[in-house]
């Protein structure tokens, strides 16, 4: 079952923030983060495990709410490299070998 | 360099023509997936794999094949395409399931006329 993102896109000017998020009605062991460039790989931003832990990378970062199954990606000062797809990847707690199940995604527009 | 390398790139085929994508990655993963990316879908696992001749159905796996008989390569086989099978394809590797990072290939986009 698919985990559902929110909002389905945004537009924003350079220098706003954005935030994305991302909820599951399963119990998830990890959520992960990646960004897509049109017609490229998704490349991972970064992965959040069970237990609530915000995790930081320049100005990207994300928390997991363990108890709600919600995690939120925030993107601070966005810049112009910012724009593309990102999508959360959700790995359930009972899932054993499944591995990630993605949401349809996130796209996200930065305009000067 | 740490690669997943996906081939061929770009394939435009007809109906019932059996066709193989080739994944290979050279970092040893025990763990490697296959997705599929149509407009609006987002990713969707069609076969994953947690070790060699080790292999199971994601959520939408009709219409695919996928055999894991070497460590390093994951070909995921149509034998025989129809035109909704026409989709941006995704071979991933991870050294083991479970809270580790994704290595995506460059994709493969396949039209099925």
């Amino acid at each position: 079952q698919q985990p559902v993102q929110s909002p389905q896109a945004v537009i924003l000017r350079e220098g706003e923030d954005a935030v994305i998020n991302c909820s599951s009605s399963k119990a998830l062991y990890s959520v992960h983060w990646y960004r897509q460039k049109h017609g490229e790989a998704p490349v991972f931003l970064m992965i959040l495990l069970k237990g609530g832990e915000q995790k930081g990378h320049e100005k990207i970062s994300a928390s997991f709410n363990e108890k709600k199954q919600q995690s939120s990606l925030y993107l601070t000062a966005s810049q112009l490299s910012y724009s593309g797809t990102y999508f959360c990847g959700t790995e359930w707690s009972g899932g054993g070998a499944d591995g990630l199940t993605f949401g349809k995604g996130t796209h996200l527009i930065i305009q000067p | 360099e740490a690669q997943v390398t996906q081939n061929p790139r770009y394939l435009i085929t007809v109906t019932g023509k059996k066709l193989t994508v080739t994944c290979s990655q050279n970092m040893n993963h025990e763990y490697m997936s296959w997705y599929r990316q149509d407009p609006g879908l987002g990713l969707r696992q069609i076969y994953y794999s947690m070790n060699v001749e080790v292999t199971d159905k994601g959520d939408v796996p009709e219409g695919y094949k996928v055999s894991r008989k070497e460590k390093r390569n994951f070909p995921l086989i149509l034998e025989s395409p129809s035109p909704n099978q026409t989709s941006l394809y995704f071979c991933a590797s991870s050294l083991h399931s479970g809270g580790l990072e994704a290595f995506f290939g460059q994709g493969t986009r396949l039209t099925v006329v």
